[in-house]
């Protein structure tokens, strides 16, 4: 049972571009949603995250776009630069408190100059 | 320490051998999780410790995995008899662990320990 999914494997962006990676969840008791980048032989390092009572949330280059009723979250990079290029891994968690990560299977994300 | 400090980075063995991955947690914090990724998967969650609770095991895939977590700090993964099928990276995280009412629970990883069985 996949509570969260990213259905895309792998993306192909041009430098300066904009990156959209999508998520979709089952669990509508999640509370948060956080967004991780991975480096080959790198831990994953948290981007960004977002509340389930807003469906908005800024960070630089970085905006993660919230959907409840749809139970879809997207990551938006603009503009895309090469040290972009990762897998990035949607993740979401329960109830306020100490709580495991869902994580998606990841997104590899390729920036092309 | 700074991060989340893992060992050993690298780990080959054959199978039915037993191995042991250790894991020492961002000091004060009082959550510390494991996590592995099997080639072209997600993180799939394994076990997780908060405090002196006891730990939520409900992610290990069999019973051949355990994990220790000694004095709220240093936890150790142990896989025994492996197999080919427990060949992954496998990722410990930690966090502060109170959550927050204004704030997501953010996990910090540690680099991993690639686990090849032969």
């Amino acid at each position: 049972d996949q509570q969260v999914k990213q259905n895309s494997p792998s993306l192909s962006v041009q430098e300066g571009r904009i990156s959209i990676l999508n998520c979709d969840y089952t669990n509508s008791m999640f509370d948060y949603f956080l967004w991780y980048k991975k480096y080959p032989a790198e831990g994953p390092t948290f981007l960004i995250s977002i509340s389930s009572i807003k469906d908005k949330n800024e960070d630089g280059r970085f905006t993660v776009f919230l959907n409840k009723s749809a139970k879809h979250l997207s990551l938006h990079i603009v503009p895309s630069q090469p040290g972009d290029s990762a897998v990035y891994f949607c993740a979401a968690s329960g109830i306020q408190g100490a709580q495991k990560l869902v994580f998606g299977q990841g997104t590899r994300l390729t920036i092309n100059p | 320490g700074a991060g989340v400090s893992q060992s050993p980075s690298n780990k080959v063995t054959e199978k039915g051998k037993d191995v042991e991955l250790r894991c020492d947690p961002i000091s004060g914090h009082t959550a510390l999780y494991w996590y592995r990724q099997s080639l072209g998967q997600g993180l799939e969650f394994l076990i997780y410790f908060q405090g002196n609770s006891a730990p939520d095991k409900s992610g290990l895939p069999s019973d051949r995995f355990s994990a220790e977590r000694t004095g709220g700090s240093v936890s150790t993964l142990t896989i025994q008899r492996t197999q080919q099928e427990d060949s992954a990276v496998y990722l410990c995280a930690s966090s502060l662990g109170e959550g927050t009412l204004s704030g997501a629970n953010v996990l910090t990883f540690g680099a991993g320990s690639r686990l090849t069985v032969l």
